[in-house]
């Protein structure tokens, strides 16, 4: 079973972008889709958008104007750039694997707040 | 499109059943089979327990069981027990590429 480790700067400014790295252990990524999913404190979850290595990349349509989605095969990671960030931004990212229709592998997840 | 929708909350007692529906539209699940559930502890990352509608992952006890008619889905706890106790969010595969999550529910064991 694959590992996932999500990284990246607790706090960001507002309008400034968010940038975070998903790592992946114990299997390689260009074997599978890779997807960032959001929850902002104390609500539900949010599916940011998906990539696999050779390039296919999915984004929620409430997003896709400021998302970026990226795997590195070299370092083993998966990437997520959010730009224009607004404290409605502020959230637990989790990096997540997806397989079969479904998101069987989740990373801790890392809180991202938005503030000055 | 909208997030599907749950009911906030439901509870049941030590080893009774209780049920969670996850309504959306007949474009939110795509006319597909890929419904998913997650389990969700406090300050925990959620954790899978369904996926195509009603399929268990390994390790996952046989008391959770999901169904899907028409334009909703529901999971069934059976047997509750305190473990059982946290927030339960639907997800289904909406076609072109895309996903929906539910709105989420907190399950009380009483």
């Amino acid at each position: 079973q694959v590992q996932l480790q999500e990284s990246g700067p607790g706090l960001v400014k507002p309008s400034e972008t968010l940038s975070l790295t998903c790592t992946v252990s114990g299997g390689s990524i260009s074997s599978y889709y890779w997807g960032w999913i959001r929850q902002p404190p104390g609500k539900g979850l949010e599916w940011i958008a998906y990539t696999h290595f050779g390039g296919s990349v999915n984004y929620n349509p409430s997003l896709e104007s400021r998302a970026t989605i990226s795997a590195d095969t070299s370092k083993n990671q998966v990437d997520l750039k959010l730009t224009s960030v607004t404290p409605a931004d502020t959230a637990i990212y989790y990096c997540a694997r997806l397989g079969g229709f479904t998101f069987p592998d989740w990373g801790q997840g890392t809180l991202v707040t938005v503030s000055s | 499109q909208s997030a599907l929708t749950q009911p906030p909350s439901a509870s049941g007692s030590l080893g009774q059943s209780v049920t969670i529906s996850c309504a959306g539209t007949s474009t939110d699940f795509g006319g597909y089979s890929y419904v998913s559930w997650y389990q969700q502890y406090p300050g925990k990352a959620p954790k899978l327990i369904i996926y195509e509608v009603n399929k268990r992952p390994s390790g996952v006890p046989d008391r959770f069981s999901g169904s899907k008619s028409g334009s909703s889905a529901s999971l069934t706890v059976s047997g509750l027990q305190a473990e059982d106790e946290a927030d339960y969010y639907c997800i289904s595969y909406a076609g072109s590429n895309y996903y929906v999550f539910g709105t989420g529910t907190k399950v009380t064991v009483l």
